[in-house]
């Protein structure tokens, strides 16, 4: 079974503006990570972030975690078309290197 | 350096047939791990191995069965086919057991039961 939910489904924006992408989880977690699939493909990760860590940034992207509340949110700001994918966050707990999944966010930036 | 390296990169099997998928991790990366994906959801843990065992296993049936050999490739194979079992077949790699820098995703195998 899914770890949690992604929240929205589905997200629609124009180029140059900010999406923001949510994800809640179930058990306690190791390392929350976020990955990008386009069209069905491989996943590509993008970033993690350790339960210890409260935000991370890496390029374009901002990473928040929040424990208490079991969430995470992913920020891409002056989105572009070429960000038009999947978004899915995965957890890894303290048991081994399996990734649980969330149901993903389908972003589409039209130009 | 090649990425993580799946093959075939489609298949069409008929129910009932057993289907062997194949990984090759990056260089270096000891750990493999198999997922399914079916289509519009996330992906879900089948396997993972690491220096030839394995470590994890997730709740598929019997059926599905794979292995690590000395170079670190794998394969993944699922006997008796199930219509169900259409999805994207992806392999994961990492240097370690833990991934804990994340993993690298190959671009997977599409498996198709008709």
């Amino acid at each position: 079974s899914q770890q949690g939910e992604e929240d929205p489904q589905a997200l629609s924006i124009q180029e140059g503006e900010n999406a923001t992408m949510n994800c809640s989880y179930k058990t306690s977690i190791n390392n929350l990570q976020w990955y990008r699939q386009n069209s069905g493909r491989g996943l590509v990760h993008l970033i993690l972030i350790r339960s210890n860590e409260r935000e991370k940034h890496s390029g374009r992207l901002r990473v928040t975690l929040d424990t208490s509340k079991k969430s995470s949110s992913l920020l891409i700001t002056a989105s572009r078309a070429a960000d038009t994918a999947s978004y899915f966050c995965a957890t890894r707990n303290n048991q081994g290197g399996k990734l649980i999944f969330g149901q993903g966010t389908e972003l589409s930036v039209k130009p | 350096d090649a990425g993580v390296t799946q093959s075939p990169t489609h298949l069409i099997k008929t129910r009932g047939q057993h289907v062997t998928l194949r990984c090759s991790p990056i260089s270096g990366h000891k750990s493999v791990s198999w997922y399914q994906q079916v289509l519009g959801q996330g992906p879900q843990f089948i396997f993972q191995y690491y220096e030839k065992e394995e470590r994890g296993r997730g709740n598929f049936p019997d059926r599905f069965s794979a292995r690590q050999f000395p170079n670190y490739s794998s394969e993944l194979n699922v006997n008796a086919l199930l219509l169900g079992d259409s999805a994207l077949y992806l392999c994961a790699s990492s240097p370690g057991s833990e991934g804990v820098y994340g993993y690298t995703f190959g671009s997977g195998t599409r498996l198709t039961v008709v």
